[in-house]
């Protein structure tokens, strides 16, 4: 059973466009949310995370939006650039240290 | 500091076959988690160990197992290999808190034929 839903599978992207993934979760006890960026040979990169306590929180161009009520959470990135080409990971942890992944986001932005 | 390290980066092995794989955490993080990931599946959780004690477990057969050592390094040993098991194999280390960023090696690719 996935335990964190991710869409869309692929996204393709003007350069400067908005790009949003979405996640959604079942199990309320989850406390933790990050986001990972995957190169092609690499291993995923924590981007940016954030906790049930705050709807949103930004760093640069990017954005997660968190919707508690309905277990729900969003990676925006703004002015998106080539160089964000990559696959994306939402994930979910609670405070048994054990993560759960999405499926993955592949990104393609168009120059 | 030096990031995490797996060795060996590819491995080609046959079915029936067992293998063994390495992971060297970032110098200081004493938890290290295993990850199996497909395009079909992406990521799962294998285990995770802190300070040589296997603190959490996914849902794998009993056919993948783990150890670390006294150094934080760790090892996962596949037994019985399937055509099923062929993936990339990333282990990912941090300090042991429930919250602390996790790092992730590059990845060991395992493919049996």
């Amino acid at each position: 059973q996935q335990q964190v839903k991710q869409s869309p599978q692929s996204l393709i992207v003007q350069k400067g466009g908005i790009s949003i993934i979405n996640c959604a979760y079942e199990n309320t006890a989850f406390d933790y949310f990050p986001w990972y960026q995957q190169f092609p040979g690499k291993g995923p990169a924590l981007l940016i995370a954030i906790r049930p306590d705050v709807s949103e929180k930004k760093e640069g161009r990017f954005t997660i939006s968190f919707n508690k009520s309905a277990k729900q959470f969003s990676l925006h990135i703004m002015d998106s650039q080539p160089g964000d080409s990559a696959t994306y990971f939402c994930a979910a942890s609670k405070s048994s240290n054990q993560f759960y992944f999405g499926t993955g986001t592949s990104l393609t932005v168009i120059p | 500091k030096a990031g995490v390290t797996q060795t060996p980066r590819y491995l080609i092995k046959t079915r029936g076959q067992q293998v063994t794989l390495s992971c060297s955490p970032i110098s200081g993080h004493r938890s290290v988690s295993w990850y199996q990931q497909t395009p079909g599946q992406g990521l799962q959780f294998l285990f995770e160990y802190f300070s040589e004690t296997q603190r959490n477990k996914g849902n794998f057969p009993g056919r993948f197992s783990g150890r670390q050592f006294s150094n934080s390094r760790s090892e996962m040993n596949v037994s019985t290999l399937e055509l099923g098991d062929s993936a990339l194999y990333l282990c990912a280390s941090k300090n042991g808190g429930s919250t602390d960023t996790q790092y992730f090696g590059p990845g060991t690719r395992l493919t049996v034929l």
